[in-house]
């Protein structure tokens, strides 16, 4: 079973950089896509970017500037850093695993690929306040 | 870029209802890509719904997806107490994923 363990700072000031990693459990890091997805309070969910197998990254344009997702095979875990945080910053940050798959219900196609996210950590509340 | 827009924003039910919830997509957009997740509060989202119509692991059949193009709908047929929650659809693209804001479904 997959599971995945979220570390990291929970309060930061302004200008400071966000770090968070997360730890998989049950599974190789490599193979898989992993990504970085955040929850203002009492808003809805924002996708941050992604990494693939082969290392490179997807990130959401509006925080591409200030993200570096990455991940460590030694320690089978992935992380997001974020640079020069604000306020608006303020959220729950969830990792999750990106599923790239050509089956669904044990049918499988070729050249065709289903992409959802199917294993979640619990989250990591990060408060941005001087 | 591609929005998704859910409606209605809260949908008020009883147990036993059927409650049908739409994400409409604009431009239209492939059904293998569309996705459905429930969050509760203090949890994280948990994957209902892939390729538009696909239940995933252990959700039960009252949850079922249908739709193309432009228009999803999640469907819970017969709903359960443990049902009312906040509910997403998301989609994938090359570019990155995106969320619909989400529709509240709560106890009437």
């Amino acid at each position: 079973q997959v599971q995945l363990q979220q570390e990291g700072t929970g309060l930061l000031k302004p200008s400071e950089t966000l770090s968070l990693t997360c730890g998989v459990n049950g599974v190789s890091l490599s193979g898989n896509y992993w990504t970085w997805i955040r929850q203002p309070p009492g808003k809805g969910l924002e996708w941050i970017g992604e990494i693939n197998p082969s290392g490179s990254t997807n990130y959401n344009p509006s925080l591409k500037s200030r993200v570096t997702i990455s991940v460590d095979t030694s320690k089978n875990q992935f992380s997001l850093r974020l640079s020069s945080v604000t306020a608006a910053d303020t959220a729950v940050y969830f990792c999750a695993r990106l599923v790239r798959s050509d089956c669904a219900n044990g049918v499988c196609y070729q050249n065709i690929y289903f992409y959802y996210m199917d294993v979640w950590g619990k989250g990591t509340t990060v408060t941005v306040s001087s | 870029e591609i929005v998704l827009t859910q409606s209605p924003g809260t949908l008020s039910l009883s147990p036993g209802e059927r409650a049908p919830l739409s994400c409409r997509a604009s431009p239209s957009v492939s059904t293998r890509y569309l996705a459905w997740y429930q969050q509760k509060p203090g949890q994280a989202p948990r994957l209902l719904i892939y390729g538009a119509s696909n239940r995933a692991t252990g959700i039960p059949d009252r949850f079922s997806g249908s739709g193309s193009g432009a228009d999803f709908t999640l469907t819970i047929s017969r709903l359960e107490p443990e049902d009312f929650a906040v509910y997403y659809c998301q989609l994938y693209t090359t570019s990155g994923i995106t969320f619909g804001q989400g529709t509240r479904l709560e106890i009437k």
